[in-house]
């Protein structure tokens, strides 16, 4: 059984320009959720798919947005980024109508210059 | 408003000593209720979770933790600090039902000395 798994592990990109993050879901779930931790905070809550359907939002504006494709794989788009978009983003998976139990990936560490 | 406090930003404890770490919650409905710890550079692994029941839960590596309801209190414990249990640990709530929106307390940072 192979855990949930993102791509890039690093990125740079410059204040502008637009990012996709990628998530591969641990096998057997069918619910992807995205985090954003800052430097020194706890992770803040994106948003949720399921079914490929985008199932619950945090206090994120549009330009946050995602895919989660038939697979279970997902994606964190973020466009005209800015210098505080700068964090690790966090996938996490699930299975809808259990316990709630989310697995995290490793992440990937973004950083807007 | 539905929120998590830890109180304490980093902790130090000497190697065999016993650690807590405060967790304390606001949240309107019943909640599940997480501890999570982080090494530098790493994700998140979960330490042990509380849906129901039992109100003192254990966890991996030694872990437990024990739900009070009347003080909105999850606080984590361990009764001897090895040195790799140095890390960030956060705690989370999270809703029963309809979805998985789960907010996170700003982390307790935990030093471990020799």
């Amino acid at each position: 059984e192979t855990g949930v798994t993102q791509s890039p592990t690093h990125l740079i990109k410059t204040r502008g320009q637009q990012v996709t993050l990628r998530c591969s879901s641990q096998s057997g779930h069918n619910t992807v959720s995205w985090y954003q931790q800052a430097l020194g905070q706890g992770p803040q809550f994106i948003f949720q798919y399921y079914r490929e359907e985008e199932n619950g939002r945090g206090n994120f504006p549009p330009r946050f947005s995602g895919l989660q494709f038939p697979n279970y794989s997902s994606e964190l788009n973020v466009n005209a980024l800015e210098l505080d978009d700068s964090a690790l983003y966090l996938c996490a998976s699930g299975t809808s109508g259990g316990t709630n139990e989310q697995f995290f990936g490793p992440g990937t560490r973004l950083t807007v210059l | 408003a539905q929120s998590v406090t830890q109180p304490d930003i980093h902790i130090t404890v000497s190697e065999g000593a016993s650690l807590e770490l405060r967790c304390n919650y606001s949240y309107g409905a019943t909640p599940y209720l997480f501890w999570y710890v982080q090494s530098p550079g790493q994700g998140l692994q979960l330490l042990l979770k509380y849906f129901s029941g039992d109100t003192l839960v254990q966890g991996i590596k030694g872990f437990e933790a024990e739900f009070k309801r009347s003080q909105s209190s999850f606080n984590l414990r361990k009764p001897s600090v090895h040195w790799s249990d140095a890390a960030e640990y956060f705690c989370a709530v999270g809703p029963h039902t309809g979805g998985f929106k789960t907010i996170f307390g700003a982390g307790t940072r935990l030093f471990v000395k020799a």
